[in-house]
């Protein structure tokens, strides 16, 4: 059973535009949250995170949103630059448990079209 | 860069056979992770090693272990390889316990044929 859903594989935008990804969670217990961005060859960094205390997070052109009822997040990145094409994982742990307990999603390829 | 240094980079074996990957940590690190991502699916947590000792499992088969040694670098050990344990496998580390900030290797593609 998954329990961290990005439900498109793939997203397309043009250049300058704003990028939306979405990402699903089951499990209640998940209380901090966090993005990755991978380039090809290359391990996934660390992007941004958000605790369920709160429900918005911003760094730069990067926000996370948190509907802690919908059980839904997302990443808006503005304006979106080429150099953002990249496949973005979502992730969640619980309880303050540390990195052993994050679960990953299966991740959502951007493509920014110039 | 993130720190994080894994070898080899890509890895071609016949199945039933052993391999051994390797990961150094940043500098610093006292935990290290090891997720398998294969085709289609997200990473999935293997193990994690904190200060030489193994401190949480997931996913991991039988057939796999791992280590990490007092200079903190960790061994996955993968043996009787099956053609599903094709996968990129990824080491990542952190200061310790409670920190969900990782910082990931660029990982090691291993096929099985």
């Amino acid at each position: 059973d998954q329990q961290v859903k990005q439900n498109s594989p793939s997203l397309s935008v043009q250049e300058g535009r704003i990028s939306i990804l979405n990402c699903d969670y089951t499990n209640s217990m998940f209380d901090y949250f966090l993005w990755y961005k991978k380039y090809p060859a290359e391990g996934p960094t660390f992007l941004i995170s958000i605790s369920s205390i709160k429900d918005k997070n911003e760094d730069g052109r990067f926000t996370v949103f948190l509907n802690k009822s919908a059980k839904h997040l997302s990443l808006h990145i503005v304006p979106s630059q080429p150099g953002d094409s990249a496949v973005y994982f979502c992730a969640a742990s619980e309880g303050g448990g540390g990195a052993d307990g994050l679960t990953f999603g299966k991740g959502t390829h951007l493509i920014i079209q110039p | 860069d993130s720190g994080v240094t894994q070898t080899p980079k890509h890895l071609i074996t016949a199945t039933g056979q052993r391999v051994t990957l390797r990961c150094s940590p940043r500098s610093g690190d006292l935990s290290v992770y090891w997720y398998q991502q294969s085709l289609d699916q997200g990473l999935q947590f293997l193990i994690q090693y904190y200060n030489g000792e193994e401190r949480a499992k997931g996913n991991i088969l039988e057939r796999f272990s791992a280590q990490q040694f007092p200079d903190l670098h960790s061994e996955l050990n993968l043996s009787s390889l099956e053609l599903g344990d094709s996968a990129l496998y990824f080491c990542a580390s952190n200061e310790g316990d409670f920190n969900e900030k990782l910082f990931f290797g660029s990982g090691t593609q291993l096929s099985v044929l």
